[in-house]
């Protein structure tokens, strides 16, 4: 089956730490896509890559950071720039104007 | 300026009873319409879209929308909700050529 996996499901980030989330999907689309939710609140958009080897920034993008070398990867880093972590981190990718399918998330923690 | 707005922050229905929830949009013309649900824990699933035609669409669940113009908004119902329905559901909308904006979601509880 296609998809988009999201791993480790659950995540701890130590003081001044660099932490990296990976996305992975077999669906063939284009564009992915990183979004930050905490508790409450909605879906705020971090980056997203409509090609390979090229990204944007997006709502919140200050103190992460990501690659797209790959089709299907989408690796999101949060660096030690990013003071309030703790989130609960979903990928999500799409082609053309088609609606977006989403893994199962990350839950990052502060230890 | 642009926006996507879910009024109820949290609904509680029995189980058996007839649910709508809200979701008005701003934008200067009709964007691609989603209705999405989130168990806890859990990535969101598509319920429903709407990108032209038939205003009212049927979506996974027994779940429908219906988009109206006049109003901006797409207002997701269902005739008799289950405990399992018991998640946050989450409107978004896609300005054509823009990315997906999501509105802040709604809790839905079932009481049995």
């Amino acid at each position: 089956d296609g998809g988009i996996t999201q791993s480790p499901k659950y995540l701890f980030r130590k003081e001044g730490q660099n932490v990296t989330l990976s996305c992975e999907q077999n669906l063939n689309h284009d564009a992915m896509y990183w979004y930050r939710q905490d508790p409450g609140q909605g879906l705020r958009l971090i980056y997203y890559s409509q090609i390979v080897n090229d990204f944007q920034k997006g709502d919140i993008a200050e103190g992460y950071s990501v690659s797209r070398e790959k089709k299907e990867s989408f690796p999101l880093t949060v660096t030690s720039a990013q003071k309030n972590p703790t989130a609960f981190y979903l990928c999500a990718s799409t082609y053309s104007n088609q609606p977006q399918h989403f893994g199962d998330g990350t839950r990052l923690s502060i230890l | 300026a642009q926006s996507v707005t879910q009024p109820d922050i949290h609904i509680t229905v029995s189980e058996g009873a007839s649910l709508e929830l809200r979701c008005n949009y701003s934008y200067g013309a009709t964007p691609y319409l989603f209705w999405y649900v989130q168990s806890p824990g859990q990535g969101l699933q598509l319920l429903l879209k709407y990108f032209s035609g038939d205003t009212l669409v049927q979506g996974i669940k027994g779940f429908e929308a219906e988009f109206k113009r006049s109003q901006s908004s797409f207002n997701l119902r269902k005739p008799s909700v289950h405990w399992s329905d018991a998640a946050e559901y989450f409107c978004a909308v896609a300005p054509l050529g823009q990315n997906f904006v999501f509105g802040p979601g709604t809790r839905l509880s079932v009481l049995p």
